[in-house]
């Protein structure tokens, strides 16, 4: 089974800054990634597909990038909306796994 | 608009059954893959099934195969997953959701509100 690490599990960052996360995944799995964020007490909600393609409605600060093994999650200017819980999905292979979850707070 | 209300959540026994149910409106549901998706109280996200559109390719993940059941009814735009020798560890929130672009790769675009499962 593939195994996703996210880096770091918490973060904490202020209003306009530019964050990245780090999902890196135990073998290959070409561009098959997906990031969601999720809101506390909200189902998650798709933000990128195949690695680097923004999901429709999606606000263009975020974005993706990575192939293979590593990829990463950019927010180019953090909005008040944008703190919340981002996760990683390979869709590559069975079982499609998420990585633990990377925790945004404000600072 | 696009939605999938989810049903069946309960508090059971260990060792009990539960069928949980999706209900699929506004898009072509068959023509779509299906996902459960789960979380246990305070935790992560961990993938439980997906079925493609027409039922043919199911897949399970190794804590509930065997277990649970996955299936759809495309004539009523439903989908289902039965849940047998429940455990503990099977307590969470159950999401339903859809796959973006008709197939597995693209992660999921839609989700329900989830359904309590109490074990």
């Amino acid at each position: 089974d593939i195994q996703l690490t996210q880096s770091p599990s918490f973060l904490s960052a202020s209003v306009g800054d530019r964050v990245t996360i780090t999902c890196r995944a135990s073998q290959g799995i070409n561009s098959y990634l997906a990031w969601y964020q999720q809101q506390p007490g909200k189902a998650p909600k798709l933000l990128i597909y195949a690695a680097s393609s923004l999901q429709s409605g999606v606000p263009s600060r975020f974005s993706g990038s990575g192939s293979g093994t590593e990829f990463t999650l950019t927010i180019s200017s953090l909005q008040p909306e944008d703190f919340a819980t981002y996760y990683c999905q390979q869709l590559n292979s069975y079982p499609h796994s998420f990585g633990q979850g990377t925790k945004l707070e404000i600072k | 608009e696009i939605q999938l209300l989810e049903s069946g959540g309960d508090l059971v026994q260990p060792g009990g059954s539960l069928r949980l149910s999706c209900a699929a409106s506004e898009f072509t549901f068959n023509t779509f893959a299906m996902n459960w998706v789960r979380q246990a109280p305070g935790k992560g996200l961990e993938w439980v099934s997906s079925i493609s559109g027409g039922g043919g390719r199911i897949d399970y993940a190794d804590s509930v195969r065997g277990r649970f059941t996955i299936s759809r009814d495309n004539s009523k735009n439903t989908l289902y997953l039965q849940m047998n020798s429940l455990r503990v560890d099977d307590t969470g929130l159950y999401y339903c959701a859809k796959s973006a672009l008709g197939t597995f790769y693209y992660g999921m675009d839609v989700w329900g509100q989830g359904t309590t499962v109490t074990v």
